[in-house]
């Protein structure tokens, strides 16, 4: 299917568990990026990619690990699973900097028991 | 202070009724500003995307944009059921790498 999915859709996993979420994108889209959607906080960015290999930080990214080997895939990676990390994921893409239209994933709802 | 600010609602409204959504910002950098729809356990999906001040007209939406207010707006006209969903707001400053800066989200009910 053509745009952008995540699995797993849904997670539970323990704290302390190393838990990689995963995103793949058919457009070809430049940029990648990953956010956390929390009550109260609205969406906060964790991580982007402007290409492969070509990774930053947003707002929030510690306890995560991102990385981008291929164009169509960015996957994220908590490498050691805390509650307070239990959140609702969003990957999303963009064709380039100009303009704002960036398309979302489905997003992967993640608890950390 | 927040960057953007957005009223979480909930607003509830009969089918039909025009409907006004809106966010305030303090920073003024910013020059690209849209409008997400998100259904419950969905992703946001783009609604309007205007650059600086003035009016957009999508269909039954309209995004407006007041920079010396620093203030936008959603109106939806006509509503229907099927608007209910929350709406964020989104902004993007100039130069940089352009991150997007969200509202929480207006939580909006339509009621048949």
């Amino acid at each position: 299917d053509a745009g952008i999915t995540q699995s797993p859709r849904y997670k539970i996993t323990e704290t302390g568990r190393q838990v990689t979420l995963m995103c793949h994108q058919t457009w070809s889209h430049s940029y990648m990026f990953w956010y956390r959607q929390d009550l109260g906080h609205g969406l906060r960015l964790i991580y982007y990619s402007a290409a492969a290999d070509i990774t930053d930080k947003g707002e929030v990214p510690d306890g995560y690990v991102v990385s981008r080997s291929k164009t169509e895939n960015f996957p994220l990676t908590l490498e050691s699973a805390t509650r307070s990390q239990t959140s609702v994921y969003f990957c999303a893409s963009r064709p380039g900097l100009a303009g704002g239209e960036q398309y979302f994933g489905p997003g992967t709802r993640l608890t950390v028991t | 202070q927040k960057e953007v600010e957005q009223d979480p609602g909930p607003l509830s409204v009969p089918e039909g009724a025009i409907v006004s959504l809106n966010c305030t910002y303090s920073n003024s950098a910013f020059q690209y500003f849209m409008w997400y729809r998100q259904y419950s356990r969905k992703g946001p999906e783009l609604l309007m995307y205007t650059y600086s001040s003035g009016n957009k007209e999508d269909g039954r939406f309209t995004a407006q944009v007041d920079k010396s207010s620093k203030y936008i707006s959603l109106f939806i006209r006509d509503s229907q059921p099927s608007d209910s969903a929350t709406y964020l707001c989104a902004m993007i400053e100039s130069g940089g790498y352009q991150k997007v800066t969200f509202g929480t989200g207006t939580k909006l009910q339509v009621i048949p």
